[in-house]
């Protein structure tokens, strides 16, 4: 079975300030999936950004990059420039490749910034 | 379309009670997923539908739980006999069965058991 693990509880950072969040998971397969959800006060989980293990490069969303690790199992977000906006719970999240492609999800960041 | 819509969106039931909420996914997915998120922590996979069907089921939905999708369209989540450990937020998301597709959520049920 996958796990899924955040560390870091709770973060605050100033705003326009960069922050990381760590995530490391553990797995036996080889083709996955790491995404990293965003989940406001509203409430609705929302895409931040995604990594096919199978590619080398880190997956980049304006802002927001990944430091994938492969060997490692770890899969840091980075968040650039950070915005009062970016408040939020953020979620790291691993998805094997085919079959019920559900997602097995870590305990998860409360993220604040601060103005 | 405006995304995946749930309903209620709260609900406070005595224990007891059974309570029964509603997922309408996005119209093209064929796949339809049900989370349960407790208060810390991260959504934790309960079952998913393919179509109709009810292809994998958790060790965490017990007997008490039943999940259906007629007609492969609006799902329901039916808990009989709620507990105080029902307490939770239900999350639901749909994706279209490709290889690389992403999964949409709602907004949730949050379910409160007193």
């Amino acid at each position: 079975a996958q796990t899924v693990t955040q560390s870091q509880p709770e973060m605050s950072v100033q705003e326009a300030e960069t922050v990381t969040l760590s995530c490391t998971y553990d797995t036996s397969e080889n083709n996955y999936y790491l995404f990293w959800y965003k989940q406001p006060p509203s409430r609705q989980m929302i895409l931040v950004i995604r990594q096919e293990a199978y590619k080398q490069q880190n997956a980049t969303e304006n802002r927001f990059s990944v430091n994938f690790q492969k060997a490692a199992k770890s899969f840091s977000l980075k968040i650039s420039d950070s915005q009062l906006g970016d408040t939020a719970m953020y979620f790291c999240a691993f998805m094997k490749q085919g079959g019920a492609q559900k997602l097995v999800f870590g305990q998860g960041t409360r993220l604040t910034i601060n103005p | 379309d405006t995304g995946v819509s749930q309903d209620p969106r709260h609900k406070i039931t005595k224990r007891g009670q059974n309570v029964t909420f509603r997922c309408d996914p996005i119209s093209e997915h064929n796949r339809l997923y049900w989370y349960r998120q407790t208060l810390g922590q991260g959504p934790e996979f309960l079952t998913y539908f393919q179509n109709e069907a009810q292809l994998e089921k958790s060790r965490l939905l017990s007997d008490r739980f039943s999940a259906e999708r007629p007609k492969g369209s609006f799902s329901t989540l039916e808990i009989q006999r709620t507990e105080q450990g029902d307490s939770a937020m239900y999350l639901c998301a749909s994706s279209l069965s490709l290889v690389d597709t992403e999964a949409f959520f709602g907004q949730g049920t949050r379910l409160t058991v007193v």
